[in-house]
């Protein structure tokens, strides 16, 4: 089985603080993806890796960065944390050439910033 | 610009009766997946089912199946005979093949109940 996983389900932070979110992957994914889930909004991708190194915007990049150093691992940044990133961030992985593959998704971290 | 769209923010079924998820999406790309994935209340996202856009057939997969209707650009899940496990949030999501790699855009879900 595809296991992702995220390395805390929950965390607290202050305002101003640099965060790190970091996830890893067992199944030589390529493609590796940051999303948050807020209530009535769904998911909204936030970076996505397609390759070590590469990386590209989603749709609510601001306030977030990303680095994908080795193949297995994507970590999620927040350079100075606002209580605005308060969140449910979820990190996936797929693979690319495989049409009907699903993301593999992490069971999530819910972020709090005070 | 690819858009999913769930219309039920929640559903109340009673056990062992089917209910039908609704979901309709906008692209204009020829080729696309539809994906259902399901979230209990512990929060991890579970893949359910998939339908490829030139898939001859409904997709079905033990008591899920997927009502899909190309031209009304609809794929609605249906589960049978629910079960009181089956209580969640359920995201239908829209696999892009194009560019560099193949993102999904997600509806905002639907909180389905199931009761005694």
């Amino acid at each position: 089985d595809v296991k992702v996983t995220q390395s805390s389900r929950y965390l607290v932070k202050r305002t101003g603080e640099k965060v790190f979110l970091e996830c890893v992957q067992d199944m030589d994914h390529e493609n590796m993806f940051w999303y948050r889930q807020d209530p009535g909004l769904g998911l909204r991708l936030i970076y996505f890796s397609y390759d070590v190194k590469m990386k590209e915007k989603g749709d609510i990049p601001e306030g977030y960065s990303v680095s994908r150093e080795k193949k297995e691992r994507f970590s999620l940044i927040l350079e100075s944390a606002s209580t605005n990133q308060t969140s449910m961030y979820l990190c996936a992985s797929s693979r690319t050439y495989y049409r009907n593959q699903p993301q593999h998704f992490g069971d999530g971290t819910r972020l709090s910033i005070l | 610009a690819q858009k999913i769209t769930q219309t039920q923010p929640g559903m109340f079924v009673q056990e062992k009766e089917a209910v039908t998820l609704d979901c309709t999406y906008d692209t204009s790309d020829p080729s696309y997946g539809l994906f259902w994935y399901k979230q209990p209340s512990s929060g991890e996202m579970i893949f359910l089912i998939y339908q490829g856009s030139y898939d001859q057939q409904n997709a079905t997969e033990g008591r899920y199946s997927l009502n899909f209707q190309k031209a009304r650009k609809s794929a609605n899940l249906v589960i049978s005979a629910s079960q009181l496990g089956d209580s969640a949030m359920y995201f239908c999501a829209m696999r892009d093949y194009t560019g560099t790699a193949s993102k999904l855009t997600f509806g905002t879900g639907t909180r389905l109940q199931v009761t005694l």
